[in-house]
């Protein structure tokens, strides 16, 4: 089975600006996760998607959101961008989301994001 | 919400060598508790889970252990080689059913 991927790899941005990222999660997997990773940080959770529906969010502003569509691909978008938004983006997949049995989370590459 | 400590934040060993590393966790609903390998530039991997039902798991060089009760959670590597030099990350899924991630160790495996 292929892995997750997520496009793009690389982007930069200034101030201001909004990003879309993409992940593509492994196949039969319904579950996304969204995560920030930045050294100061470390891993923290964004939201999480099943089922189209945002099952999940963690501590982040507003102008963080995302959606998934129907073949559970999903996208998260930032809007106005600032400095500290700079971070290593990870989508991970799991077959199911919330079950009483957790599921293994599998990463994708991760989008690294400047903001200049 | 859940909050998990990771210790130590570094950590170096002479080749075979072990290595352990210790997490804590605050929620006690938690009930799911995976390890993560994470090498420069690339993503982290699953090496280990461990669910609430369980206290240890082993998987060749690499095992767990779990104490409910004083709410905390190790890795144990034995037998280490300098392709085990990584940062490894614990997490644990609390009842927000969402993985918090303690704060990494680097580990560093000297020849």
């Amino acid at each position: 089975k292929a892995g997750v991927t997520q496009t793009p790899r690389y982007l930069i941005k200034t101030r201001g600006q909004q990003v879309t990222l993409s992940c593509s999660p492994i196949s039969g997997h319904r579950s996304v996760s969204w995560y920030q990773q930045t050294p100061g940080q470390g891993l923290q959770f964004l939201f999480e998607y099943f089922s189209e529906t945002q099952r999940n969010k963690g501590n982040f502003p507003g102008r963080f959101s995302g959606r998934q569509f129907s073949n559970s691909r999903s996208e998260m978008n930032v809007s106005t961008l600032e400095l500290g938004d700079s971070a290593l983006y990870l989508c991970a997949s799991s077959r199911l989301a919330g079950a009483s049995v957790p599921e293994t989370q599998y990463f994708g590459p991760g989008t690294r994001l400047l903001v200049l | 919400g859940e909050n998990v400590e990771q210790h130590p934040s570094t950590l170096s060993v002479q080749e075979g060598d072990s290595a352990v590393i210790k997490c804590t966790y605050s929620d006690s609903a938690s009930n799911y508790f995976p390890w993560y390998k994470q090498e420069l530039g690339k993503r982290p991997q699953l090496i280990i889970d461990i669910r609430s039902n369980v206290g240890e798991k082993k998987d060749q060089r690499i095992a767990v252990t779990l104490n409910k009760t004083a709410k905390h959670f190790s890795l144990h590597i034995t037998e280490t080689q300098p392709e085990d030099s990584a940062v490894y990350f614990c997490a644990a899924r609390g009842s927000a059913r969402q993985l918090t991630f303690g704060s990494g160790t680097q580990l560093t495996v000297l020849p």
